[in-house]
Order: structure tokens, then sequence, then C-alpha cells
């Protein structure tokens, strides 16, 4: 089975600096996606950034850019210019890849999460 | 944009109550998803649905059970609550396709104490 840590359960950052959040996975498969969501106090998940194993580059969203190292299964997340909006619980997510079959291959991992405070 | 909305916000029941939690997804998707998330624990899937009717189990299945009728709604269903039930509860949902790394997409969470 597949697990993802997320090592640093709280990170502050002030603002306008940079911060990277670190995850790392396990898992015996060759293809597969890599999620960071963002979490906001009382408000919906929605996605940050998404990294496909095959893809050898690192995947970029404005200032949030992933780190991807497959060999180490690590997959962090560096935040640029933090912003006050920043502030929330990230959760680095992983998911099988696979063709055709909806079953067994739907279902995302999610790490614990870190919760990211901004300091203005 | 998808919309995936759960019915009930903030939910206070009593200990051997029969809990329903609602969701509904606007965009056709053929997977949903019900997630618990508790601190420390992150977010750990209790069952989702691939189809109408049909439903697998996920991590933490034990004290729950699930009804698909319709596509578009996923109702989570605790038979008798238990106190160690109090914890917030994500509905989500996401399409089928051979581009099957699309993104998954969360309702707001529903909060449900257990008294």
């Amino acid at each position: 089975a597949q697990t993802v840590t997320q090592s640093q359960p709280e990170m502050s950052v002030q603002e306008a600096e940079t911060v990277t959040l670190s995850c790392t996975y396990d898992t015996s498969e060759s293809d597969y996606y890599l999620f960071w969501y963002k979490q906001p106090p009382s408000r919906q998940m929605i996605l940050v950034i998404r990294q496909e194993a095959y893809k050898q580059q690192n995947a970029t969203e404005n200032r949030f850019s992933v780190n991807f190292q497959k060999a180490a299964k690590s997959f962090s997340l560096k935040i640029s210019d933090s912003q006050l909006g920043d502030a929330a619980m990230y959760f680095c997510a992983y998911r099988s890849a696979g063709f055709g079959s909806n079953f067994g291959n739907e279902k995302l991992t999610f790490g614990t999460g870190t919760r990211l405070t901004i300091i203005p | 944009d998808v919309k995936v909305t759960q019915s009930s916000r903030y939910l206070v029941k009593r200990t051997g109550e029969k809990v329903f939690l609602e969701c509904v997804q606007d965009m056709d998707h053929e997977n949903m998803f019900w997630y618990r998330q508790d601190p420390g624990l992150g977010l750990r899937l209790i069952y989702f649905s691939y189809d109408v009717k049909m439903k697998e189990k996920g991590d933490i299945p034990e004290g729950y059970s699930v009804s698909r009728e319709k596509k578009e709604r996923f109702s989570l269903i605790l038979e008798s609550a238990s106190t160690n039930q109090t914890s917030m509860y994500l509905c989500a949902s996401r399409p089928t396709g051979l581009n099957s790394g699309n993104t998954i997409y969360f309702g707001e969470g529903s909060w449900l104490t257990v008294v």
C-alpha cells in the first residue's frame, strides 16, 4: 500500500518570503500522480498543483512550484512571495495511474497535512 | 465551475442516532468519495462509488454505509452514531477517463459532533 508522509505539522513564513513544504511517499509503482491540496480555514479544499510521475519537468503554477525527485520519492512544494491568503492546511496526496479500470486506482492517499502560517 | 454541495455544514447528534450526510455534485462525474478528516491523521477514505448503485470500501468503512441511487448524489450513513465518529466529513467527486490524473473536487465539509 502507498503511504504519504508530511513530517512538518506546522510551518510559518514571513510575508513575501519563500517557504518549502516537504512530502515523501512510498510506492512500488512507476506511474502515478502527486498532488498538493490547500485547505483554507473553514473553506473548501482546492488543488494547488499536480505532477505526473512520468514527467521529469517539475510542475509550476504561478508562485507555486514543486521539486519532484522520483528516485528519492520526494515531492516538496515551494511557495514564493508568500501572501496572507496562502495561510492554510496543505496536504500532499498520491494517486495511482492506470487506464480503463475505475476500480482500485481511484484512491487518493493523503498525508497528515502541514499547517502554514503567514507572518505579516 | 464544478460544484460539490454537502447539505449540512454543522450537525450535532446523539449517540445511537442514525445520521445521514448528503452530497450532490453538478458535473455528471462518475466517481464520488467520502473522506473523514481528523487532526494529525489527514484524510482517510471511508467509501467510494464509481457508478450508480456501485460502492467500494475505503480504508475505514466500519460503522458507515453509503447509498448512490442517482449519479449526482452520494450519501454517507452512520447507522448508529458513536462519539468516535465525531469528525469532519468531506465529499468529493471526479470524472473518469484516460486522462484520469485530473483533479478531484471537494465539498466544503460537514462537521459532525456526536454527544
